[in-house]
């Protein structure tokens, strides 16, 4: 049973171009949750879905990001216009959903943008 | 929503040593806790967790206790190795959604 899968592992992007993030949740998982990871800042939540649907974006910028998981294919996470302080750390994890379950991460998009 | 403290790091130790990173966190309801930890270039993975008062998580010789009282979950392990180096997140999951919450993490590093 493969594990969740980011593509891709390093990502160089100019200011203004656009950033596209995968993730390819476990097997049986319908929950997909996406983090940002700046250095000595911890992982912030930023969004929440489940298969089509948006669940919680409170983490989200208003503009600029945008997050989907449809029906067929992996969670992407689209970064339009891309500035300097985008560069961060980007993981995806999945997991079955419910109380008691953890979260599987992936290996996370390291995201440079110059 | 759901928020966490930890100690701040980094948290340095000789090889052996005792260790304790503190968490403390604040969350909607009765929330599930959970540590992971984090490999240097790795995303986190978990390695313990509890899901209901006094009970204790356990796995590669650490463990940590749900306190509900103190609203606590400290990670203890009585003799680190070097292989242990890495940073460690405390995550409550709770609320309507069960959203893991992470704060800053606390990094260790043990040395030989």
């Amino acid at each position: 049973n493969a594990g969740v899968m980011q593509n891709p592992r390093h990502l160089v992007r100019r200011r203004g171009q656009e950033a596209r993030l995968r993730c390819s949740p476990m097997k049986g998982h319908s929950h997909v949750y996406w983090y940002r990871q700046l250095p000595e800042e911890g992982l912030k939540f930023m969004v929440y879905l489940q298969k089509e649907n948006i669940i919680d974006e409170s983490g989200m910028p208003k503009e600029r990001f945008s997050a989907e998981f449809p029906k067929e294919g992996p969670s992407i996470l689209r970064i339009q216009q891309v500035v300097r302080g985008d560069s961060a750390a980007y993981f995806c994890a999945s997991s079955p959903g419910g109380k008691n379950t953890e979260a599987f991460f992936g290996q996370g998009t390291r995201l440079t943008v110059v | 929503g759901d928020s966490v403290t930890q100690m701040e790091g980094p948290v340095t130790l000789s090889e052996e040593a005792f260790l304790t990173i503190n968490c403390t966190y604040t969350a909607t309801g009765y929330p599930s806790l959970f540590w992971y930890v984090q490999y240097p270039g790795e995303g986190l993975q978990l390695l313990l967790k509890a899901t209901k008062a006094d009970d204790k998580g356990s796995n590669k010789g650490f463990e940590a206790t749900y306190r509900k009282e103190t609203t606590s979950f400290h990670l203890e392990k009585g003799s680190v190795q070097v292989s242990d180096s890495a940073v460690y997140f405390c995550a409550p999951s709770s609320g309507g959604s069960y959203i893991p919450t992470f704060g800053r993490g606390t990094s260790l590093i043990v040395h030989p």
